[in-house]
């Protein structure tokens, strides 16, 4: 069975500091790791995901996330962050591509 | 990056009307769809999976007389809310599943807010 957890309901990071949201997951075989983005009122928008190739991976809006199979986590970040990415952010784990098990989401908020 | 469209993305209806929502993937063929349903500040509870051209697998606990599924072409789910009751407000997401060289990718749609008056 496969599982997520984010650490962290909330986050609040000052504008132009580090942003760091954590994602552990559980799998009892190789996963695809995603982190998805959520504004108010809106489906989810792809981040990053994780394919078994290189365990850093770069994803739009200048965020990345590591792979780390020791720690099971995914973390995700970001050097700097900015006022539009506030939102909340949701990692995902998937064994097959077909079911997505997602986590409870963590809600970011930058201060100006 | 691919494209899925919902419509519509609100609607509002009197207790015991039936309510369709559709998920389109715009720019690829999608075999199989997914819809979800979140809570106010919740996550995204998976109700069921959509095969085009067969019957949909529903997740445990979700009614599928209630909540009826049609997948008729590999670019179109449907999903209806039949009889709908106002614990069924909630915010639908419908997903299109793309299959590629480096593993497949869940695209979401923008979602529907559903009002039952």
């Amino acid at each position: 069975a496969q599982s997520v957890t984010q650490l962290g309901s909330h986050v609040s990071v000052s504008e132009g500091a580090l942003v760091l949201l954590r994602c552990n997951y559980s799998s009892s075989v190789p996963p695809y790791l995603f982190w998805y983005v959520q504004y108010p009122n809106q489906g989810l928008q792809l981040l990053l995901k994780y394919t078994s190739a290189a365990t850093l991976v770069k994803g739009i809006n200048g965020f990345e996330a590591e792979f780390k199979k020791s720690e099971t986590s995914f973390h995700l970040t970001k050097p700097s962050a900015h006022m539009s990415d506030a939102a909340e952010y949701f990692c995902a784990v998937s064994v097959t591509g077909n079911q997505f098990y997602f986590g409870t989401g963590t809600s970011l908020t930058v201060i100006p | 990056g691919a494209v899925v469209s919902q419509h519509p993305s609100r609607v509002i209806c009197k207790s015991g009307t039936s309510v369709k929502i559709e998920c389109r993937s715009l720019d690829f063929q999608a075999t199989t769809m997914f819809w979800y349903r979140q809570f106010p500040k919740q996550s995204l509870m998976l109700m069921a999976t959509s095969n085009e051209g067969s019957k949909a697998t529903y997740e445990q606990g979700v009614e599928k007389d209630k909540f009826l599924i049609n997948h008729a072409s590999l670019t179109l789910s449907t999903l209806t809310v039949t009889s709908a009751h106002p614990e069924d407000s909630s915010f639908y997401i419908c997903s299109a599943r793309r299959t590629g060289r480096k593993g497949d990718t869940q695209y979401f749609g923008p979602g529907t807010r559903l009002t039952v008056l």
